[in-house]
């Protein structure tokens, strides 16, 4: 079944780590994603991982999946006030033009 | 270099009646998406356009249609319109093949009183 799961917020201190968790159901994902929406606007793609890729590091971001448990997260190293937003996971599937995203995970960075 | 341009912005309708919204894609990508967030929740696919034709819908009514104008933008119509319907919509474009990563547009919030 096509199934994306995430928890439904985070807060952490300005300058920590955030770890954003992801659970997917369908095994034949290709391809993995997370965008981050700000209050009243779309959303902006972050990063994406193959689904053969263990890790993909970008500057702040590092992404870790683990296919046999089909879990997926996103580290967001230093963070800031600027990432305060709602992080969504999302999956693509060979057999599919479309993507299966989660609820979407609320980040709250205190000062 | 221009990201996704969608119109209007915000968009205010009475139940019943019908309402156009409209997309203009990344340069250099043929291939528009459409999807549906409601409060709270994550996006919701509706269908995706390429070469002009809707090549894959997700589970919306008939209500829901669309289409692409050779210059590739797209047009979402929406008929009958139900309270239900208020949501963002979301318009996103790719190109470059099946897993090519969608850049979205900022929306356009559509509220039905």
């Amino acid at each position: 079944g096509e199934d994306v799961e995430q928890s439904l917020f985070l807060s952490v201190r300005e300058g920590d780590s955030s770890v954003i968790n992801c659970t997917y159901t369908d095994s034949s994902s290709t391809y993995l994603y997370w965008y981050k929406q700000e209050p009243g606007a779309g959303l902006q793609l972050l990063t994406y991982i193959f689904s053969n890729m263990d890790m993909k590091q970008d500057q702040r971001l590092t992404v870790l999946l683990n296919k046999k448990d089909k879990h997926l997260s996103l580290r967001i190293a230093d963070t800031q006030t600027g990432d305060s937003a709602i992080y969504f996971c999302a999956e693509s599937m060979s057999s599919s033009y479309k993507l299966i995203f989660g609820s979407g995970t609320r980040l709250l960075v205190r000062p | 270099d221009a990201g996704v341009t969608q119109s209007p912005t915000h968009l205010i309708k009475t139940r019943g009646q019908q309402v156009t919204l409209r997309c203009s894609p990344k340069s250099g990508h043929d291939t528009v998406s459409w999807y549906q967030q409601a409060l709270g929740q994550g996006p919701q696919f509706i269908f995706q356009y390429y070469e002009e034709e809707e090549r894959q819908r997700g589970n919306f009514p008939d209500r829901f249609s669309g289409h692409q104008f050779p210059n590739y933008s797209s047009e979402l119509n929406v008929n009958a319109l139900l309270l239900g319907d208020s949501a963002l919509y979301l318009c996103a474009s790719t190109g470059g093949g099946r897993n090519s990563p969608l850049h979205f547009g900022n929306g356009t919030r559509l509220t039905v009183t």
